[in-house]
């Protein structure tokens, strides 16, 4: 069965400290994984999109890796600012077919 | 460029009654679909569009029906609310091809007593 797992579930951070939420999946065949940022109240922004023969990829402060061979994926964030505080949704294709993880849920603290 | 409009943003139904969820988008992009988030799951794909005239079911389709008559247009109707249909509701689209990003408009929250 196609599942994406996401952990933890919620994390509280401190303002200025740097963070990795992790994305487990078992899907396939494996087209690309993205990781979406949801702020309250509004809809998912994708923050970046990994191929299969992709290691690492960055966006600003956001560091997405994969995995292939163990079928994870983290994406870091660095040096945490009030903003970041948002659900984090890791989201893998799987040729047509688009499979959402339930999210890990960011609060970073003045 | 507005992007992905939905309306509205709340909405209260009684058991029973029908209603139509908007979306609309500027981008022209040819793949529109329609989204459910409960709380503790990922979102779930109710119907989707690859093109003007052209709908399909997703994973959750029961209840909810979709139309596209337009490349800008994709419209979710409720048929009978029934309160397990309380949720978020996101309307998404994109370019063709797997690598495009989905983008969301900003949800509509119903909930149905």
């Amino acid at each position: 069965k196609n599942q994406v797992e996401q952990s933890p579930q919620s994390l509280i951070i401190l303002e200025g400290k740097n963070c990795t939420l992790q994305c487990n999946y078992t899907v396939s065949p494996f087209s690309n994984l993205r990781w979406y940022k949801q702020d309250t109240g509004r809809g998912p922004v994708s923050l970046t999109i990994m191929t299969f023969s992709e290691n690492t990829k960055s966006n600003g402060r956001y560091t997405a890796t994969l995995d292939a061979d163990t079928k994870q994926s983290s994406l870091h964030i660095t040096a945490s600012q009030l903003s970041d505080s948002a659900s984090y949704i890791c989201v893998v294709s799987a040729g047509f077919k688009t499979i959402f993880g339930a999210g890990t849920r960011l609060f970073v603290k003045a | 460029n507005a992007g992905v409009t939905q309306t509205p943003k709340f909405q209260v139904l009684k058991t029973g009654q029908s209603m139509t969820l908007q979306c609309a988008q500027d981008m022209n992009h040819e793949y529109m679909s329609w989204y459910r988030q409960d709380p503790g799951m990922g979102l779930r794909l109710i119907h989707y569009s690859v093109g003007a005239g052209i709908t399909d079911q997703g994973e959750v389709p029961n209840g909810y029906n979709v139309s596209r008559s337009t490349t800008e247009d994709f419209p979710l109707r409720l048929l009978s609310a029934a309160p397990s249909q309380t949720s978020v509701y996101f309307c998404a689209s994109s370019r063709r091809g797997e690598d495009s990003p989905l983008h969301f408009g900003n949800g509509t929250r119903l909930t149905v007593t």
